[in-house]
């Protein structure tokens, strides 16, 4: 049985703060490693879809690393502010067409 | 505006009475798919569909029902509801539904079964 753990399952920071957290999956097989941003009462969104292991990916203050090797990737948010708010999701594909979900980090900053 | 629109957004119904959940994207997407979130586990996908007329299962679709008969349009069928079947659901796309794609999602389907 395929997992995708996310870690921690959620967080506390103060505005300003810098904080990351971490997807870890299957190190065989690997085919795609998707970030997803779901803010409460939303649809989530996209942030990145990340192939190449070594891969970096930013997005204005969020950015993202891959190790497909040692199965894991990070997402860096930098500065954090309270638009930030939100469960960040990670999703694994191993091919097929198939994406297997963390069950989220749930981010949040206080003023 | 590119979207994928779930309907309803909210659903209470009882034991048995059956049920559709709709779900239409208007970004000419080939692949479809449904999930369904519960509290501290990861989306799980139930049914997915590469085109018109393709449809294949997902990790959880017992007591699920999909049709794919137009491309913009997937409904999700619950043809005797469970209260094991209260959950939040979302549909998503993609364009052909690769391993590379990000998926677009609808808002959500929040159903509970009494």
């Amino acid at each position: 049985i395929l997992n995708v753990e996310q870690s921690p399952q959620s967080l506390h920071v103060q505005e300003g703060d810098s904080t990351n957290f971490t997807c870890s999956f299957p190190s065989s097989n690997f085919y795609a490693l998707h970030w997803y941003r779901w803010e409460t009462a939303k649809s989530p969104e996209a942030l990145f879809v990340m192939t190449l292991n070594g891969d970096e990916k930013k997005k204005g203050r969020i950015s993202a690393t891959l190790n497909t090797k040692e199965g894991y990737s990070y997402l860096y948010i930098k500065g954090s502010q309270p638009e930030d708010s939100a469960t960040y999701l990670c999703a694994f594909s191993g091919g097929y067409n198939k994406l297997i979900f963390g069950a989220g980090t749930r981010l949040a900053v206080h003023p | 505006e590119a979207q994928v629109t779930q309907n309803p957004r909210y659903l209470i119904t009882v034991t048995g009475k059956k049920l559709t959940v709709t779900c239409s994207q208007n970004m000419n997407h080939e692949y479809m798919s449904w999930y369904r979130q519960d509290p501290g586990l990861g989306l799980r996908q139930i049914y997915y569909s590469m085109n018109v007329e393709v449809t294949d299962k997902g990790d959880v679709p017992e007591g699920y029902k999909v049709s794919r008969k137009e491309k913009r349009n997937f409904p999700l069928i619950l043809e005797s509801p469970s209260p094991n079947q209260t959950s939040l659901y979302f549909c998503a796309s993609s364009p052909r539904g690769g391993d590379h794609e990000k998926l677009f999602f609808g808002s959500g389907t929040q159903l509970s079964v009494l």
